[in-house]
């Protein structure tokens, strides 16, 4: 059984727009989540993470918002650029657990 | 820059023969993993190590295997391999704190014919 899901497999946004990437999961033991970006033929790379104890996080551009209550966060891209343009997954683990949980991300496509 | 390093990057091979995917990382990290990834999927952990001489077997039945003689390196092992092998393998390292992140090889591409 999944737990973390994207339900959006992709998303497509003008440059120079907001682009909301969401995640949802279903283990309330989870208490830290990251967000990773990855292009064709390469290994993910981190972009930002939040833990539990906090309900925003933000690095630059990027945005990651957690409602622990809704079991959901999201990732916004503030402005979008046509180099964001790849595949966006969430990941969560939890500080009992041995490993990060995936979801099966989503592709952004931002449009010059 | 993280520092971990897969090898082969592609491979196309045919059924049957015997592989190992290299990992190498310079980070001094104590836990390993290998993911499988296929398109539009998520990543599938399938093995995990937490040091010298530690192997464990993920969420995802696998049945290649790992070993982790050194710290740096923790290769995979495919017996004989089969179509339904064909996926792409993420290998990555972490520090061990379940706040620290995920570095991440950049991926073998196997192809089994």
């Amino acid at each position: 059984d999944q737990q973390v899901k994207q339900n959006s497999p992709s998303l497509s946004v003008q440059e120079g727009r907001i682009s909301i990437l969401n995640c949802d999961y279903t283990n309330s033991m989870f208490d830290y989540f990251l967000w990773y970006k990855k292009y064709p033929a390469e290994g993910p790379t981190f972009l930002i993470s939040i833990s539990s104890i906090k309900d925003k996080n933000e690095d630059g551009r990027f945005t990651v918002f957690l409602n622990k209550s809704a079991k959901h966060l999201s990732l916004h891209i503030v402005p979008s650029q046509p180099g964001d343009s790849a595949v966006y997954f969430c990941a969560a683990s939890a500080n009992t657990g041995n490993q990060f949980y995936f979801g099966t991300g989503t592709s952004l496509t931002v449009i010059p | 820059e993280a520092d971990i390093y897969q090898t082969p990057r592609y491979l196309v091979i045919g059924t049957g023969k015997k592989i190992t995917l290299e990992c190498s990382q310079t980070m001094g990290h104590d836990k390993m993993y290998w993911y499988q990834q296929d398109p539009g999927m998520e990543l599938h952990l399938i093995h995990y190590s937490y040091g010298v001489n530690s192997t464990e077997k993920g969420d995802l039945s696998s049945e290649s295997t790992v070993s982790r003689i050194r710290t740096e390196h923790f290769p995979l092992t495919l017996e004989s391999a089969r179509p339904s092998h064909t996926s792409q393998y993420l290998c990555a390292s972490s520090t061990g704190y379940w706040t620290g992140e995920l570095f991440f090889g950049e991926g073998s591409r196997l192809t089994v014919l």
